[in-house]
């Protein structure tokens, strides 16, 4: 199984910054991996596909880079609305498999 | 409009089973890889199991070998997961979730989720 690991976990920012979280996984996976965001009690919402693409509605300060184990998500300047979870998948093989979560905290 | 829509909320009793159905709409089955998720009170997302395009076959989870079974009725594009032997670690919401298969998927469109349901076990 690939194992993801992500971090930090969690991770405490203000409004307006720079925040970056990281992915890696166990085995390279190619660029078969998906960001999202999850707030609570609602379901997961597609934020970045194939590990650099924004999926269309989102806004553009999340982006998404890496490829092989090491990937990035990052928000260039957080606003009240993305604090939230925020989940890595590899889409590569089976079981797929998530990463554990980042909670993005008010600091 | 491309989205799926699950059925409503269980409660079970121990060692019960429970179906929890997935209706798609925009797409059909057959053009989508379905899988479902698994979220327990406060806890991460957790793979059950999906069509895996690459292996040509539903798979499951290791974890929920057999007392899962996928399956799929392309008459109505509805999915079904059922999960038998209930018990109180099973408390979640289930979700199920596609990915491209063999639709022209424009952007991340393939890549649907419900909205959950939520299996509450108790006796």
């Amino acid at each position: 199984d690939i194992q993801m690991t992500q971090s930090p976990s969690p991770l405490s920012a203000s409004v307006g910054d720079r925040v970056t979280i990281t992915c890696r996984t166990s085995q390279t996976i190619s660029n078969y991996l998906n960001w999202y965001q999850q707030i609570p009690g609602r379901a997961p919402k597609l934020l970045i596909y194939a590990a650099s693409n924004l999926h269309p509605g989102v806004p553009l300060r999340f982006s998404g880079s890496g490829s092989g184990t090491d990937f990035i998500l990052t928000i260039s300047s957080l606003q009240p609305e993305d604090f939230a979870t925020y989940y890595c998948q590899q889409t590569y093989s089976t079981p797929r498999t998530f990463g554990q979560g980042t909670t993005v905290e008010i600091k | 409009q491309v989205q799926l829509v699950q059925s409503g909320a269980e409660v079970k009793k121990p060692g019960a089973s429970v179906k929890v159905s997935c209706k798609i709409s925009g797409y059909t089955l057959s053009e989508l890889s379905m899988h479902w998720v698994r979220q327990a009170p406060g806890k991460g997302l957790e793979w059950m199991g999906g069509f895996a395009p690459e292996d040509g076959k539903t798979v499951y989870a290791q974890k929920f070998q057999g007392r899962v079974t996928m399956t799929e009725d392309t008459s109505t594009d509805t999915a079904y997961m059922e999960l038998s032997s209930l018990r109180s670690e099973d408390t979640a919401v289930y979700y199920c979730t596609t990915e491209p298969y063999i639709a022209y998927c424009s952007g991340g469109s393939c890549y649907l989720w419900g909205q959950g349901t939520l299996v509450t076990v108790s006796a």
